[in-house]
């Protein structure tokens, strides 16, 4: 079975750095274009960036680009997301996200990061 | 880049039919796919609808995509109770980011 397990999220004050990780299993992980997904509780869906699948190709969403960076280790089959200068509006549930072609979306449960003073 | 328009909120009763709009533009539903997540509270989107209007396997038929030019819709016939979620479009732009609607929040009566 397809797994991915976020961890890393936590509280951090206004200005701070946190790195997520997501450990991918039941797929192959090198070859896969991932992605990570951010929601505020009972609120909507916001696309973060995707990296592809040796990490050579990276895209990112306007208000993250610059602050945020979306990486790899194949050897670990891990994902990982630095994010940088946090800001309170950046406080929301952190997804990691396999969007394939088809019918292959696997969302993981999410990692909820809060930033506060 | 704004994300994709659909109504906050529909309502409807067991066995009634609804439907869900979602609206964009040339850029994004006009010349791409277009996916629908289905979300519990607690729990991560699951998908319902890609490429369209295709089901992954397990389903029910009696959830149906359709898109026409910068326009999509999901439907839900023979509503249930457990229908009950909020639901979310989403469609790749050509700027390369991914948009999402803001959700729908389908309640049963």
């Amino acid at each position: 079975d397809v797994q991915l397990v976020e961890s890393g999220g936590g509280l951090v004050q206004p200005g701070g750095s946190l790195r997520l990780s997501c450990a991918a299993s039941g797929f192959t992980f090198s070859t896969s274009w991932m992605h990570w997904v951010r929601q505020v509780p009972g609120k909507g869906l916001v696309w973060v960036a995707r990296i592809n699948g040796d990490g050579g190709s990276t895209t990112y969403a306007a208000s993250m680009k610059g602050r945020f960076t979306i990486s790899r280790d194949n050897t670990k089959n891990t994902l990982y997301l630095q994010m940088n200068s946090l800001r309170a509006e950046d406080t929301a549930l952190y997804y990691c996200v396999r969007l394939g072609a088809a019918a292959d979306h696997y969302w993981g449960q999410g990692t909820l990061v809060t930033v506060s003073s | 880049q704004s994300g994709l328009t659909q109504p906050p909120s529909i309502s409807g009763t067991p066995g009634q039919r609804v439907t869900i709009s979602c609206s964009g533009s040339n850029s994004n539903i006009g010349s791409n796919n277009v996916y629908w997540y289905q979300q519990f509270p607690g729990t991560a989107p699951r998908l319902l609808i890609y490429t369209n209007d295709q089901r992954p396997s397990g389903v029910p038929d009696r959830f149906s995509g359709s898109k026409s030019g910068t326009s999509a819709s999901l439907a839900i016939s023979g509503l249930r109770s457990e229908d009950e979620a909020d639901y979310f479009c989403a469609a790749w732009d050509n700027s390369l980011s991914l948009l999402f609607g803001g959700g729908t929040k389908l309640t049963v009566l």
